[in-house]
């Protein structure tokens, strides 16, 4: 089974700071792996996902993640956080089946 | 293009009733998997829809069960419910063309009191 590990619920950053999101995995098959993020009230948005190929990936709003599958990881990152990047994120894998199974997701809070 | 919808925005039901969620899908999307995410949770896999046809089921008691419509759009339904089922409910979905992305509608608030 496929699964995914978010360490730390709430993660407080400071407004033009770097933003670290990790994310380890674990998948019997070759993963695919995305991050979503989660505004108030909201659905899910997809930020930026790897299937194959190019290991560094970059998605909207400045993200991007690494796939290393040495370390079983896919840590998002964000050079310089903005206000408008509190929210909630979720990293998630599937097999390739589109059942995404999703962490418990971290509480990003920007301090100004 | 439309995006994913869902309906009722928020619900409020008491112990032992039943409830249906109703979603519609994105244009031309024609598989619809529905999540559960409990507060502070992340999405739980409930199961997928696909050209009408249950395609795929997570960890759910028979009481959840769905439908889709031939215009791909669904249903979820929960009967006899508990507590438990207090819950955001989200439905997605994809394209054949990018089956490795789905679109997330804004989901259905339910609380069971």
């Amino acid at each position: 089974a496929q699964s995914v590990t978010q360490l730390g619920s709430h993660v407080s950053v400071s407004e033009g700071a770097l933003v670290l999101l990790r994310c380890n995995y674990s998948s019997s098959v070759p993963p695919y792996l995305f991050w979503y993020v989660q505004y108030p009230n909201q659905g899910l948005q997809l930020l930026l996902k790897y299937t194959t190929g190019a290991t560094l990936v970059k998605g909207i709003n400045g993200f991007e993640a690494e796939f290393k599958k040495s370390e079983t990881s896919f840590h998002l990152t964000k050079p310089s956080a903005h206000m408008s990047d509190a929210a909630e994120y979720f990293c998630a894998v599937t097999p390739g089946n589109n059942r995404l199974a999703f962490g418990k997701g971290n509480q990003v809070v920007v301090i100004p | 293009e439309t995006g994913v919808t869902q309906s009722p925005t928020h619900l409020i039901k008491t112990r032992g009733q039943q409830v249906t969620l109703r979603c519609s899908s994105q244009s031309g999307h024609n598989t619809v998997s529905w999540y559960q995410q409990a507060l502070g949770q992340g999405p739980q896999f409930i199961f997928q829809y696909y050209r009408e046809e249950e395609n795929g089921r997570g960890n759910f008691p028979p009481r959840f069960s769905g439908l889709q419509f031939p215009n791909y759009s669904s249903e979820l339904n929960v009967n006899a419910l508990e507590l438990d089922d207090s819950a955001l409910y989200l439905c997605a979905s994809h394209t054949p063309e990018s089956t490795d992305t789905q679109y997330f509608g804004p989901g259905t608030r339910l609380t069971v009191l």
